[in-house]
C-alpha cells in the first residue's frame, strides 16, 4: 500500500516558469512533510518542509502548499530555472516513525 | 564534518558473489538507514538502525543484512548477489526518525551481472 502518492512522474518546464508537483497521502496523522531534491550521481538533500499546523511555506523560489482537508501538499518552483533540473521526492512521517517517501519527480527544466 | 560517506561508489558484481556496502557519518546521529533507489520507483527502505546494536527491517531486506557496532558504522552486506540486486544504494543519517531531516550519503551504483 502506498501511503504517499506523487505526481507527476516527470515534468517538463521552461526557463522561467512554474514547476508544481503533488503529493497526496494517507494517514491524517503524518505531522512531517519534508521535500528532498536530487541531482544525478548524488544523494538526496532536504529542501524545504511543512508540518500540518500552517498552510503554505516559502523559501526563496521554493513554496510548499499544504491543504489538510484534501491530505495534499505540493511543491511549487517560481522562476523555474535550467540548474533546478533535478529528482524531487516528498515524504510524510509520523512522530517518531521513519517517514514514507513518494516515488518522486523528473523536473527537467529547458533554457 | 564529511557527514555521510559511502564506499565504494560503483561495483560490479556476479550473481552469487557477496560483498559489504560501507556507509559511516560523522554527526554522532543514533538514527541511520539504508534505501535502494530504482527508477521510478522512489525510496525503499532496506533496514534501519536506532543505536549502536539494534537493528531492525524495513520494507525490503530480502538478500540483505546489516550490523551496528559503532554509533558511526552501518555496514550493509550482500550474501548471494542476484540481478534484482541491481540498483543504486543510499545510506542516511538522522538524530531523530521522523520530524526530522535524513542527510543521504552520495550512493552506492552495484550491477549484479
Amino acid at each position: 500500500q502506498q501511503q504517499v502518492k506523487q505526481s507527476p512522474q516527470s515534468l517538463i518546464v521552461q526557463k522561467g516558469g512554474i514547476s508544481i508537483i503533488n503529493c497526496a497521502y494517507e494517514n491524517t496523522a503524518f505531522d512531517y512533510f519534508p521535500w528532498y531534491q536530487q541531482f544525478p550521481g548524488k544523494g538526496p538533500a532536504l529542501l524545504i518542509a511543512i508540518r500540518p499546523d500552517v498552510s503554505e511555506k516559502k523559501e526563496g523560489r521554493f513554496t510548499i502548499s499544504f491543504n489538510k482537508s484534501a491530505k495534499q501538499f505540493s511543491l511549487h518552483i517560481m522562476d523555474s530555472q535550467p540548474g533546478d533540473s533535478a529528482t524531487y521526492f516528498c515524504a510524510a512521517s509520523l512522530g517518531s516513525y521513519i517517514p514514507t517517501f513518494g516515488r518522486g519527480t523528473s523536473l527537467i527544466v529547458h533554457p | 564534518n564529511a557527514g555521510v560517506t559511502q564506499t565504494p561508489k560503483f561495483r560490479i558484481l556476479k550473481i552469487g558473489q557477496s560483498m559489504t556496502l560501507q556507509c559511516t557519518q560523522d554527526m554522532n546521529h543514533n538514527y541511520m538507514y539504508w534505501y535502494r533507489q530504482d527508477p521510478g520507483m522512489g525510496l525503499k527502505l532496506i533496514y534501519y538502525s536506532v543505536g549502536a546494536g539494534i537493528t531492525d527491517k524495513g520494507e525490503v531486506p530480502n538478500g540483505y543484512n546489516v550490523s551496528r557496532s559503532t554509533t558511526e558504522d552501518f555496514p550493509l552486506r550482500l550474501e548471494l548477489a542476484a540481478p534484482s540486486q541491481t540498483s543504486v544504494y543510499f545510506c542516511a543519517s538522522s538524530s531523530r526518525p521522523g520530524g526530522e531531516t535524513q542527510y543521504f550519503g552520495p550512493g552506492t551504483r552495484l550491477l549484479v551481472l
